[in-house]
């Protein structure tokens, strides 16, 4: 069955400490992950995605098909990151996007 | 960048009464929208496939005559939740697959449905 978890609900660092939040899947196909945030107040919004291999805001993601993970990590966590990380695995051929749980991140001064 | 507009962001409704929600896609042409129900402290339940000009995909245990959902237009979705009850109070997210962002999907802000 398709799965998507993220094992932390909250992940507590202090400022300038390096982040890792993690996702596995489970996904019998070829899969498409993405990394989601939510701000405080605020919609979701794409952070990564793992097709494009991009860093944005200093946050990347490595889709490891061994493991089934795709981890998001970032060197030196910043107090603008805190918010709510959700990891998502698109699925079907109408592209339905099946969300962990998500992991609250907290970043302390 | 793609904006999706979801409206009303609140709404209070007695029990019994019906409720729609509306979800647009601004600056894009969405042929596939997106609903998902969040309960509080909870991820993101899909809970149907809006396709323009034809039914709605449902997701197992979605019951589609509680939802009724409508897909007229490229640019337009609604949710009505029929015959609101209490369980019914949650947090609800509308999506829209941009094909302009390589298989990107964009987010709606919501809306907070609370049936008294």
């Amino acid at each position: 069955a398709q799965r998507v978890t993220q094992p932390e609900k909250l992940l507590s660092v202090f400022k300038g400490a390096p982040v890792e939040l993690k996702c596995n899947y489970s996904y019998s196909g070829s899969p498409e992950l993405f990394w989601y945030v939510q701000y405080s107040r605020q919609r979701l919004q794409l952070l990564l995605r793992h097709i494009s291999r991009e860093s944005i805001k200093g946050f990347t993601a490595d889709l490891n098909k061994g493991e089934t993970s795709f981890h998001l990590k970032k060197p030196f966590a910043q107090e603008e990151d805190s918010a709510m990380y959700y990891c998502a695995l698109k699925i079907g051929s109408q592209g339905n996007l099946i969300f962990g749980k998500g992991t609250k991140l907290s970043v302390k001064p | 960048g793609a904006v999706v507009s979801q409206h009303p962001s609140w709404v209070i409704c007695k029990s019994g009464t019906s409720v729609k929600i509306e979800c647009r896609s601004l600056d894009f042409q969405a042929t596939t929208m997106f609903w998902y129900r969040q309960f509080p402290k909870q991820s993101l339940m899909l809970m149907a496939t809006s396709n323009e000009g034809s039914k709605a995909t449902y997701e197992q245990g979605v019951e589609k005559d509680k939802f009724l959902i409508n897909h007229a237009s490229l640019t337009l979705s609604t949710l009505t939740v029929t015959s609101a009850h209490p369980e019914d109070s949650s947090f609800y997210i509308c999506s829209a697959y941009d094909p302009r962002q390589g298989g990107g999907y964009t987010f709606g802000s919501g809306t907070r449905l609370t049936v008294v």
